[in-house]
């Protein structure tokens, strides 16, 4: 039981790449998103998904897309790259349709955008 | 999503103290209420969490309250030690109304203990 797994840990890219950041969970969880940490500020909602095949915007969802074909995967991606979404970028998923239970977070992706 | 609050922002106490954060909330129909530490350069974790049946759980030295008239939780840490210096954030979800299936987290509180 690998709980939340993000990949890769740690991303530089130039600005207008393209990038796929990859989320998986194997605890059949039903809610998962997407959250972006700015240096000392909290967490802000980026993309969410209640099941396979839904998904939803969050507080900051421009230049951001998702999809939620199985279960188990939630990707995010990162369209054209702007020194702005420089941050670490957390995925998180709850076995509650809404977070009841508690979140299980990923360990982070921190990206930097040149 | 719900309108979340968390008081103070940051907070300093003598190691050996207790501290005290406060979550309000704006959904009179949440029922599940987390706290969540985030440790420098790691992901947050659950530390603990209460649901509306109950109105004080403890576990160790850490606590939390619930005052669902005045719509405010409490995170409580006694006996601080340096290890508790930390990001907490409180998060209740949303309750059952289609399309606010949004979980916003609150702005968070910077403990540090002073040794």
């Amino acid at each position: 039981n690998a709980g939340v797994t993000q990949t890769p840990k740690f991303q530089v890219l130039k600005t207008g790449q393209s990038m796929t950041l990859q989320c998986a969970q194997d605890m059949n969880h039903e809610y998962m998103s997407w959250y972006r940490q700015d240096p000392g500020m909290g967490l802000r909602l980026i993309h969410y998904s209640v099941g396979a095949g839904i998904t939803d915007q969050g507080e900051v969802p421009n230049g951001y897309n998702v999809s939620r074909s199985t279960t188990e995967d939630f990707p995010l991606r990162l369209l054209s790259a702007a020194p702005s979404q420089t941050s670490v970028y957390f995925c998180a998923s709850s076995y509650g349709v809404r977070g009841s239970g508690g979140y299980t977070f990923g360990s982070g992706t921190r990206l930097t955008v040149v | 999503g719900e309108n979340v609050e968390q008081h103070p922002s940051t907070l300093s106490v003598q190691e050996g103290d207790s501290a005290v954060i406060k979550c309000t909330y704006s959904d009179s129909a949440s029922n599940y209420f987390p706290w969540y530490k985030q440790e420098l350069g790691k992901r947050p974790q659950l530390i603990i969490d209460i649901r509306s049946n109950v109105g004080e759980k403890k576990d160790q030295r850490i606590a939390v309250t619930l005052n669902k008239t005045a719509k405010h939780f409490s995170l409580h840490i006694t006996e601080t030690q340096p290890e508790d210096s930390a990001v907490y954030f409180c998060a209740p979800p949303p309750t059952t109304n289609f399309g606010n299936e949004k979980l916003t987290f609150g702005t968070g509180t910077r403990l540090t203990i002073i040794p």
